[in-house]
């Protein structure tokens, strides 16, 4: 199985400042990989999809980047609904698996 | 756009067998390039995929539930359902359905996810 670690666990940030959160894979990933936002009780929400390439509707203060086995997601500028729990999952081979999750919490 | 909905029993007794299933809108459960993937969580940790199953019938299992595990696809109900054997309290979590389209990268539809508590 591709085992994926995420980084940092948690993230404390304020309004205004850029983000950056990292996924590591244990394989290569062919860009197979998405990041979604979640907030409390909700489900998931897809941000960028394929590494890099931002879901409609997202705005566009965050981008997906990396290749091979690391990615990152970063927010440009942190605004006031982006506090929430950020997850990676890799599609590259039959078994998915998440990352660990970072959440964003108000310095 | 696709909808999903996730429905069944809230609260499951241990070592019985826990059965969900979801809903399909606006589209056809036997479109080509679809996965139809379950994910669940518990109270306050993070996201496990589960499994996910095409329209052509193949499935693909989290190897650590596979033993437990049937996700089957009802055509005629534009419905699927998971089904989880001999469950335990590790098993308590909020489960979600969703879809991911054949070579786009990422689950893009999402039910709003149902709790399913284990308990005696």
């Amino acid at each position: 199985d591709i085992q994926m670690t995420q980084s940092p666990s948690t993230l404390s940030a304020s309004v205004g400042d850029r983000v950056t959160i990292t996924c590591r894979a244990s394989q290569t990933l062919n860009n197979w990989l998405a990041w979604y936002q979640q907030k409390p009780g909700k489900a998931p929400k897809l941000l960028i999809y394929k590494a890099s390439n931002l879901e409609s509707g997202v705005p566009s203060r965050f981008s997906g980047s990396g290749s091979g086995t690391e990615f990152t997601l970063t927010i440009s500028s942190l605004q006031p609904d982006d506090f929430a729990t950020y997850y990676c999952q890799q599609f590259n081979s039959y078994s998915w698996t998440f990352g660990q999750g970072t959440k964003v919490d108000v310095k | 756009q696709v909808q999903l909905q996730e429905s069944g029993p809230g609260l499951v007794m241990p070592s019985q067998t826990l059965s969900l299933t979801c809903t399909v809108s606006g589209d056809f459960i036997n479109s080509a390039g679809y996965h139809w993937s379950w994910v669940r969580q518990p109270a306050g940790k993070g996201l496990e995929w589960i499994g996910h199953t095409y329209t052509n019938g193949n499935i693909n299992f989290n190897p650590s539930l596979k033993s437990r595990l049937t996700i089957s696809l009802d055509m005629s109900k534009n419905q699927f359902s998971l089904k989880l054997s001999s469950v335990t309290a590790a098993d308590t979590a909020v489960y979600y359905c969703a879809t991911y389209f054949e070579g786009y990268g990422g689950q893009g539809h999402w039910g709003q996810g149902t709790l399913v508590t284990v308990s005696s």
